[in-house]
């Protein structure tokens, strides 16, 4: 089945500690997109990736870093520096820019304790 | 600055009530506009989506949402609501072109069967 999966589907970490979120997608779609939704402020965007080794902030960068060494891969990892991390993350890709659909995942929720 | 409103958080409708979700945006230039329907326990998904041409657009499961440019909205509309339609709703814009995706902070639709 072609699709986007994310890993875990629950994760706990501990206040102070990075923590990756994986994200792999086979619809070979160049733009891969990184949400965190939290309830009531609906998507917003933390980073994204046009093509392999090249990625942009989204509206809440600061705290999150990523990486897009494959086409099929953009994993994101909260840093200790990212003020509240509990959250729901979501990972998409589209085939393009613009008006093409994202494709989402179905999310990663973490908790920091 | 670019925003997406959606006018309710929460609405509850018995079965075969009509359907109108608001959606107002705040982006220049061009746009793309979408909504996006997330099931419980799955992934987002899209319903519709509008890039030009007949500003009245027909998505998935009898739902159609209208674009008038002049009001910057683009609601979601279904004549008759069913149990199934349960779910949550983002409306969401993007510049022709650009990747940078806005989304509202969502409707949670409650159908009553």
């Amino acid at each position: 089945d072609g699709g986007i999966t994310q890993s875990p589907k629950y994760l706990f970490r501990k206040e102070g500690q990075n923590v990756t979120l994986s994200c792999e997608q086979n619809l070979n779609h160049d733009a891969m997109y990184w949400y965190r939704q939290d309830p009531g402020q609906g998507l917003r965007l933390i980073y994204y990736s046009q093509i392999v080794n090249d990625f942009q902030k989204g509206d809440i960068a600061e705290g999150y870093s990523v990486s897009r060494e494959k086409k099929e891969s953009f994993p994101l990892t909260v840093t200790s520096a990212q003020k509240n991390p509990t959250a729901f993350y979501l990972c998409a890709s589209s085939l393009d820019r613009g008006g093409t659909e994202a494709f989402f995942g179905q999310g990663t929720r973490l908790t920091v304790v | 600055a670019q925003s997406v409103s959606q006018h309710n958080h929460h609405v509850i409708l018995s079965e075969a009530a009509s359907l109108e979700l608001g959606c107002n945006y705040s982006y220049g230039g061009t746009v793309n506009l979408f909504w996006y329907v997330q099931y419980p326990g799955q992934h987002l998904q899209l319903l519709l989506k509008y890039f030009s041409g007949d500003p009245l657009v027909k998505g998935i499961k009898g739902f159609e949402a209208e674009f008038i440019k002049s009001k910057f909205s683009f609601n979601l509309r279904k004549p008759s609501v069913q149990w199934s339609d349960t779910a949550e709703y983002f409306c969401a814009v993007n510049g022709a072109g650009g990747f940078k995706t806005i989304f509202g902070a969502g409707t949670r639709l409650f159908v009553k069967a």
